[in-house]
């Protein structure tokens, strides 16, 4: 295992249409995030999981975005209905950790989602 | 809430040289974790340094280090001996909850040979 995995790396999708993102974390890493980053910005919290339960999400995360994490492993990210806004980095990371601390977080390389 | 601001968007410094990068932030908790993270071009975000809020010893690792004012709620990294490969982007963070990171604006470092 070489690192958390992001699959494809470059999406263009027409306004309207639904994507789906996929991450792939750290094997036994128990924690998941995604993160949005916008060009010249610092990423911003979606969402995260501890195993396969979704314990926060962001106010950005609006009703047309859905994550699920089935088995506590890989995750998925859809947008449904994208708009030029959603245009984007969508990034991934996992930790191992479990309890509050967080140790370091590993990212992945990120999906880019251009909405034309 | 907790807010990470970076007022420089750009840095610029000689190879070999030495350079600080300035972070502030703001948190209403009494724990919390601290952290510079480079983003290369098109590469993914890897950590360089992290400081917990409790130690009052700044953290330090080879080449890079931090003075973390706790008081003042600064945070700066502090990159010696400048290398090209250092050229990137350079994004404070902060996380109190165990949940999530707050992430500044980044500052863009050139390295110039």
């Amino acid at each position: 295992d070489t690192g958390v995995s992001q699959n494809p790396r470059h999406k263009i999708t027409k306004r309207g249409q639904n994507v789906t993102f996929r991450c792939d974390p750290i094997s036994e890493h128990n924690r998941l995030y995604w993160y949005r980053q916008t060009l010249g910005q610092g990423p911003e919290f979606l969402t995260y999981f501890q195993n396969e339960a979704q314990l926060e999400k962001s106010r950005l995360l609006s009703d047309r975005f859905s994550a699920e994490r089935p088995k506590g492993s890989f995750s998925t990210l859809e947008i449904q209905r994208t708009e030029q806004g959603d245009s984007a980095m969508y990034l991934c990371a996992s930790s191992p950790v479990g309890g509050q601390l967080l140790t370091e977080a590993f990212f992945g390389q990120g999906t880019r989602l251009t909405v034309v | 809430a907790q807010t990470v601001t970076q007022s420089q968007p750009e840095m610029s410094v000689q190879e070999a040289e030495t350079v600080t990068l300035s972070c502030t932030y703001d948190t209403s908790e009494s724990d919390y974790y601290l952290f510079w993270y480079k983003q290369p071009p098109s590469r993914q975000m890897i950590l360089v340094i992290r400081q917990e809020a409790y130690k009052q010893q700044n953290a330090t690792e080879n080449r890079f280090s931090v003075n973390f004012q706790k008081a003042a709620k600064s945070f700066s990294l502090k990159i010696s001996d400048s290398q090209l490969g250092d050229a990137a982007m350079y994004f404070c963070a902060c996380d109190n909850a165990g949940n999530m990171l707050t992430f500044g604006g980044g500052t863009r470092l050139m390295v110039k040979p």
